[in-house]
């Protein structure tokens, strides 16, 4: 059964810092990865998607790296802002779309 | 630009009533989802379908039955509510092809007594 789990549950940095967020899942065979941003009491939002073929995927001041063989991801923010205080979700494809979720990276930064 | 809609937003039951959650969507997607949210458990899937007229069962079905009779719409259906269905449900689609993300509702959230 696919587990995944993110470390650190909380994460609490002063504004300006880079980051970094960490997934890992137990069974490598996936279709892609996704990380999700949530605000609370709202829906997710999709911040970045990696294909199983692909090592990394870029937007904006968010990188998202993949290692399926050893079955981890990372999101790097960069230069982080308060705006980004969030809970942010990893989340494997496990075949039709069909998403196992990690319980999730509650993130503050602070001006 | 709806997206993907939930109705209701906040619901309060008593154990053993029934009701109707509607997931609708105005993006001609083919799979659509419905995930339940506890604290501490991160999102965990109920049931999916990948096209009109198809469900299946996902990781925690029991207690949960669904129905996708037109291509926008999904219905997520609790026939005799218990406190242990108390969570925020989440409604997401997926279109077949490209690049496959989600689109997320705003959530429902359900409270039985």
């Amino acid at each position: 059964k696919q587990e995944v789990t993110q470390i650190p549950a909380a994460l609490s940095v002063p504004e300006g810092e880079n980051l970094v967020l960490n997934c890992s899942f137990t069974d490598s065979a996936i279709y892609n990865l996704q990380w999700f941003r949530q605000d609370p009491g709202k829906g997710l939002t999709s911040l970045l998607l990696i294909q199983s073929s692909q090592r990394e995927q870029t937007s904006g001041r968010l990188n998202a790296s993949l290692d399926k063989s050893s079955g981890r991801s990372t999101l790097y923010i960069a230069a982080s802002q308060p705006g980004d205080s969030a809970t942010y979700l990893c989340a494997v494809n496990t075949g039709f779309q069909k998403l196992v979720f990690g319980t999730g990276t509650r993130l503050l930064v602070s001006p | 630009n709806a997206g993907v809609t939930q109705t209701p937003k906040f619901r309060v039951l008593k154990t053993g009533q029934s009701m109707t959650l509607l997931c609708a969507q105005d993006m001609n997607h083919e799979y659509m989802y419905w995930y339940r949210q506890d604290p501490g458990m991160g999102l965990r899937l109920i049931h999916y379908s990948v096209g009109e007229g198809t469900t299946a069962k996902g990781e925690v079905p029991d207690g949960y039955n669904v129905s996708r009779l037109k291509k926008q719409n999904f219905l997520l259906g609790l026939e005799s509510a218990a406190p242990s269905q108390t969570s925020v449900y989440f409604c997401a689609s997926s279109s077949r092809r490209g690049a496959n993300v989600l689109t997320f509702g705003a959530g429902s959230r359900l409270t039985v007594l």
